[in-house]
């Protein structure tokens, strides 16, 4: 069974406006990262938040981490045709040796 | 640096073939990992390695081998292929476990 799922599973948005995802997970982790991957593409890191921390920023990407709800969420500003991607978070258990789990992904696309 | 550098991009095999699909990293990195990936499951990690000379099985390991002779290569092997196997695969590198994953570009295989 998948670790982290994203919500929702598609989103839709225009050039200029901010795009929200969430992730949950079930268990308690070491931490929780998000990933992006545009078609036909490897993953590219964006942002890894620790269970210590509450947010974090990159440019246009803000995180939060609420280890209470065991959720996540992340935010891109100002989404460009450029974000169009699937975007996905991962989680860290602490007994895992670092092996990351990955939910099945939220689809973004950023019309212009 | 090139990076993680995935080997054949594109492969069609028939059931019961073996091959092997190759990744190579030249940032000195000692955690490496394969997923595959299925439409609307994610990734899923088949065999990861902490070091050379050390590997472990992950979610998904049966019908896959995988070898850690040298730091900078993490071959994973078909053994007997069967149309289950049919998937996008990715090799991914990092410094070390729990840190963020450099990926590959995927190898896109078809068991027919």
């Amino acid at each position: 069974s998948q670790q982290g799922e994203e919500d929702p599973q598609a989103l839709s948005i225009q050039e200029g406006e901010n795009a929200t995802m969430n992730c949950s997970y079930k268990t308690s982790i070491n931490n929780l990262q998000w990933y992006r991957q545009n078609s036909g593409r490897g993953l590219v890191h964006l942002i890894l938040i620790r269970s210590n921390e509450r947010e974090k920023h990159s440019g246009r990407l803000r995180v939060t981490l609420d280890t209470s709800k065991k959720s996540s969420s992340l935010l891109i500003t100002a989404s460009r045709a450029a974000d169009t991607a699937s975007y996905f978070c991962a989680t860290a258990t602490p007994d895992s040796w670092g092996k990351l789990q990955f939910g099945a992904g939220t689809q973004v696309v950023v019309t212009p | 640096n090139a990076g993680v550098t995935q080997t054949p991009k594109f492969q069609v095999l028939k059931t019961g073939q073996s091959m092997t699909l190759q990744c190579a990293q030249d940032m000195n990195h000692e955690y490496m990992s394969w997923y595959r990936q299925d439409p609307g499951m994610g990734l899923r990690l088949i065999h990861y390695s902490v070091g050379a000379g050390i590997t472990d099985q992950g979610e998904v390991p049966n019908g896959y081998n995988v070898s850690r002779s040298t730091t900078e290569d993490f071959p994973l092997r078909l053994l007997s292929a069967a149309p289950s196997q049919t998937s996008v695969y990715f090799c991914a590198s990092s410094t070390g476990s729990y840190e963020k994953l450099f990926f590959g570009s995927g190898t896109q295989l078809s068991v027919l």
